[in-house]
């Protein structure tokens, strides 16, 4: 098993452009979810999934799109990026419930973002 | 989800135990306490949950108070690769975001 990958692992954007970020998960999780993480700072949260078509808005969205065409597929896009969304992306992926009622969230190994 | 508080950082020798303290006075019943690693510029890595029972896996031991507004993450032995940040996050429905704050520098040293 891959895990969960994260497709391209560094980008360099200027002011305007726009991109898709593509994460991957071989898990046949439910659940996806794309944070930002900033530097010094914890993980936020952009956008999630709890399922194929499903799609949410998390803690800090604005500016990001996303799509959840296909279950093992979660796509970040930035439309007009801005030099604030200079930053790290991590996807995640988790099952909908576990033993306990409770599960844990595997990270892919991040996007580097800088938008100058 | 309950709010947490935790240490900026902390040291440790290599070889001992470390012992990662974290607060959740706010901790309502239904609430689970979950810690995360992040070793520099990788994702995070989930380590160990619970309730309210302490628990114990391959990588640490969480204690968790009976009162259940703190709890504390135990590494047995730590060694240099274990040099991270370290998470304590509070959620309830097992299907909700995750909230990190900002966490605990723990440095393992030689």
């Amino acid at each position: 098993n891959a895990g969960v990958t994260q497709t391209p692992k560094f980008r360099v954007l200027k002011t305007g452009q726009s991109m898709t970020l593509l994460c991957a998960q071989d898990m046949n999780h439910e659940y996806m979810y794309w944070y930002r993480q900033d530097p010094g700072m914890g993980l936020r949260l952009i956008h999630y999934s709890v399922g194929e078509g499903t799609t949410a808005k998390g803690e800090v969205p604005d500016g990001y799109n996303v799509s959840r065409l296909k279950k093992q597929n979660f796509l970040l896009g930035l439309e007009s990026a801005a030099p604030s969304q200079t930053s790290v992306y991590f996807c995640a992926s988790s099952y909908s419930t576990g033993p306990g009622g409770s599960y844990e969230q595997y990270f892919g190994p991040g996007t580097r973002l800088t938008v100058t | 989800d309950a709010k947490t508080t935790q240490p900026t950082s902390m040291d440790c020798a290599e070889g001992r135990a470390a012992n990662l303290p974290c607060n959740h006075s706010t901790i309502s019943g239904n609430e689970y306490v979950y810690w995360y690693r992040q070793i520099h510029s990788q994702g995070p890595q989930y380590i160990i949950h619970g309730l309210k029972n302490n628990e114990t896996n391959e990588m640490a031991s969480l204690i968790i108070t009976e009162d259940r507004k703190s709890s504390t993450l135990i590494l047995p032995h730590a060694t240099l690769r274990d040099t991270a940040v370290y998470y304590c996050i509070v959620r309830s429905f097992p299907g909700s975001r995750l909230t990190f704050g900002e966490g605990t520098q723990l440095t393992v040293n030689p």
